[in-house]
């Protein structure tokens, strides 16, 4: 199994919509979790940053962590046609691991205009 | 802030040749930098974690051999493929943070054909 899993879409949405992305992960060790935003031939940029459970809101994005279902969204409101790229999950206990981070297969997303 | 920067963008070479790649820390301090290689259409792969001064950390199955890294400043570190073949044209990506335990800024990758 896998130590974070992520659907890899491709998913499509008319622009306006609201996009939910989700990845599931096994170690519940795991406290921080972060998402990226990759644009083709390009690396990945990072959009939030959490820690431990709950909600983070920036701009039109919020993320949100279940520590208790190992399980965690990005949320992306009114969404846009430059919000087309693949998204990644990636996650770390630290101080087991270091700083390594655990990261998702990434979801593809294309906003349509 | 927290800019990483990568050169070249992208490089062509020949079979048997090594080619090397930077990656800088614009304007802060890496503690540690992390090397990725990504294939089409796939995830990061890490291939090896490089602390400043001390020699690099690579994960199962990668080749120190082949794949050297040096982490001379708290700036810059280098990924040097050596006699590369084909199979290691991939998307090679390095990430960098202010400390362990940090979160992790990536550079824009660098885009490596073998022929």
């Amino acid at each position: 199994q896998k130590e974070v899993e992520q659907d890899p879409g491709p998913l499509s949405v008319p622009e306006g919509a609201i996009v939910s992305l989700n990845c599931t992960y096994s170690n519940s060790a795991f406290q921080y979790f972060m998402w990226y935003r990759q644009y083709s031939r390009k690396g990945p940029e990072l959009l939030m940053y959490t820690y431990s459970s709950g909600n983070k809101e920036d701009g039109r994005f919020t993320a949100q962590v279940d520590k208790s279902s190992k399980y965690i969204s990005l949320f992306i409101r009114d969404s846009q046609p430059s919000d087309s790229a693949t998204y990644l999950c990636a996650m770390s206990d630290r101080l087991n691991t270091g700083n390594q981070f655990y990261f998702g297969t990434g979801t593809s997303l294309t906003v349509i205009p | 802030g927290a800019v990483v920067s990568q050169h070249p963008s992208r490089v062509i070479c020949k079979s048997g040749t090594s080619v090397k790649i930077e990656c800088r820390s614009l304007d802060f301090q890496a503690t540690t930098m992390f090397w990725y290689r990504q294939f089409p259409k796939q995830s990061l792969m890490l291939m090896a974690t490089s602390n400043e001064g001390s020699k690099a950390t690579y994960e199962q199955g990668v080749e120190k051999d082949k794949f050297l890294i040096n982490h001379a400043s708290l700036t810059l570190s280098t990924l040097t493929v050596t006699s590369a073949h084909p199979e290691d044209s991939s998307f090679y990506i390095c990430s960098a943070s202010l400390a362990m335990g940090e979160t992790q800024y990536f550079g824009p990758g660098t885009r490596l054909l073998v022929l």
